[in-house]
């Protein structure tokens, strides 16, 4: 069965410090990948999507992600953390043969430290 | 990308009624996603919604309880009847092209 895999329930992070989120999913087909954040009392907002080619896609807020097909992951970066990117984070993956059905991560919650 | 107007965006109903959740999308779209999101959880997704045909149920999740309405390819209805306190959640309504948009959710208490 499709799984996506957040390992991480909560980070927390200094201000100024480096950001990784760690999502890993299931099954062997190609697929669709997806980071969102999620602000409290707030909407889910697409940080970055990968389809295919470059496997190191830039999204907003200075937020990248890198695909590693062998590793099935595709983990959230960010070099320096503001206190605004304190928030609930999410990845979702889809494939092809899934009628852009997105099955999604715990989601994985960033307090950030002063 | 999409724009998705959902409406009411948060209500407080009584336990044993039911209460219909919009959603409008700005363009036409094939299949529309019902989630939900308890406090503090990911999303489930309740339902796919296509335009023509019965909706598509998830597992835990029946027509007599949440049934959904798909009139056309820019319009769908989530209603949860007979509501009980662990229906309070939030209800989300999502197009997807493969990315998913997501309308401003419909935040609901039961008590």
């Amino acid at each position: 069965a499709q799984s996506v895999t957040q390992p991480d329930i909560h980070i927390t992070v200094s201000e100024g410090a480096s950001l990784e989120l760690r999502c890993n999913y299931s099954y062997g087909a190609t697929p669709y990948l997806f980071w969102y954040v999620q602000s409290p009392g707030q909407g889910l907002q697409l940080l970055l999507k990968y389809f295919s080619g470059d496997t190191l896609v830039q999204g907003i807020k200075g937020f990248e992600a890198e695909f590693k097909r062998s590793q099935s992951s595709f983990n959230l970066r960010k070099p320096s953390v503001h206190w605004s990117d304190a928030a609930e984070y999410f990845c979702a993956v889809g494939w092809e043969d899934s009628n852009y059905q997105l099955i999604w991560g715990a989601g994985t919650k960033l307090i950030i430290k002063p | 990308s999409a724009v998705i107007s959902q409406k009411p965006s948060r209500d407080i109903c009584q336990r044993g009624t039911s209460l219909t959740i919009q959603c409008q999308v700005d363009s036409q779209v094939t299949m529309m996603f019902w989630y939900r999101q308890q406090p503090g959880q990911s999303l489930t997704l309740i339902a796919t919604a296509n335009q023509g045909s019965e909706a598509t149920y998830e597992s835990g999740f029946v027509i007599d309880k949440f049934p959904i309405s798909r009139p056309n390819l820019t319009f769908s209805t989530l209603t949860v009847s007979n509501m009980s306190p662990e229906d309070s959640s939030i209800y989300l309504c999502s197009v997807a092209s493969p990315e998913a948009f997501f309308g401003q959710g419909t935040r609901l208490t039961v008590v």
